[in-house]
């Protein structure tokens, strides 16, 4: 069993619907982060969290330490929101040692 | 664009070579990271310098070496390489380990 895990694997959806990718993790963590890969294969890091709930325009992810589960919701997704989204987590500081879940294909269909 | 530079974008090369790939991090980022990206094996970590010191070891092979030099650029050393090590190389940095990182657009080696 993979110490991160995500769901689902991929992921068609319309223009403006609402998104959620889940990440579920096995091992103790002191930061968990979400990236986009664009078909282009360039990563960007989407959030860095380790508590609650963050949000950068359309987009949210939250946290929930008990139940080690993590989400990344988008809201009113649009075409050029689709490319691989990937969770990965840290066990002591916020980038060390970070172990990656397989990766989430998003993709939106106009 | 990030501000991390990665050289070269591709890169081809045969079994049993060797070859260095180099990232330039963003400007005052004194923390640099390595990762591997293959079809089977996904996103690993491979290893991460902060200010010229080996600060954290990944999944890298004994045939993998890298440095981070006084100027914070960093190098990946692969050797005897294999057709397995054909994958995409990605380096990030950051300010310190607890601040966001960046990604560089990352290196694409194939082995043939």
């Amino acid at each position: 069993k993979n110490e991160v895990e995500q769901s689902p694997q991929n992921l068609t959806a319309q223009e403006g619907e609402f998104i959620t990718i889940n990440c579920s993790y096995s091992v103790g963590i002191s930061a968990l982060h979400w990236l986009q890969q664009h078909p282009g294969g360039g990563i960007v890091s989407l959030f860095m969290l380790s508590s609650g709930k963050k949000k950068h325009g359309r987009l949210i992810a939250t946290i929930n330490i008990q139940e080690k589960h993590s989400s990344l919701h988008i809201t009113a997704s649009h075409p050029r929101d689709s490319a691989v989204y990937i969770c990965a987590v840290s066990p002591n500081f916020g980038n060390e040692k970070l172990t990656f879940g397989t990766g989430t294909r998003l993709t939106i269909i106009p | 664009d990030s501000g991390v530079t990665q050289t070269p974008k591709h890169l081809i090369t045969a079994t049993g070579q060797r070859v260095t790939l180099r990232c330039s991090p963003r400007s005052g980022d004194l923390s640099v990271y390595w990762y591997q990206q293959s079809l089977d094996q996904g996103l690993q970590f491979l290893i991460q310098y902060y200010n010229g010191e080996e600060r954290a070891k990944g999944n890298i092979l004994e045939r993998f070496s890298a440095q981070q030099f006084p100027d914070l650029h960093s190098e990946l050393n692969l050797s005897s390489l294999e057709l397995g090590d054909s994958a995409l190389y990605f380096c990030a940095s950051s300010v310190d380990i607890r601040t966001e990182a960046f990604f560089g657009q990352g290196t694409r080696l194939t082995v043939v």
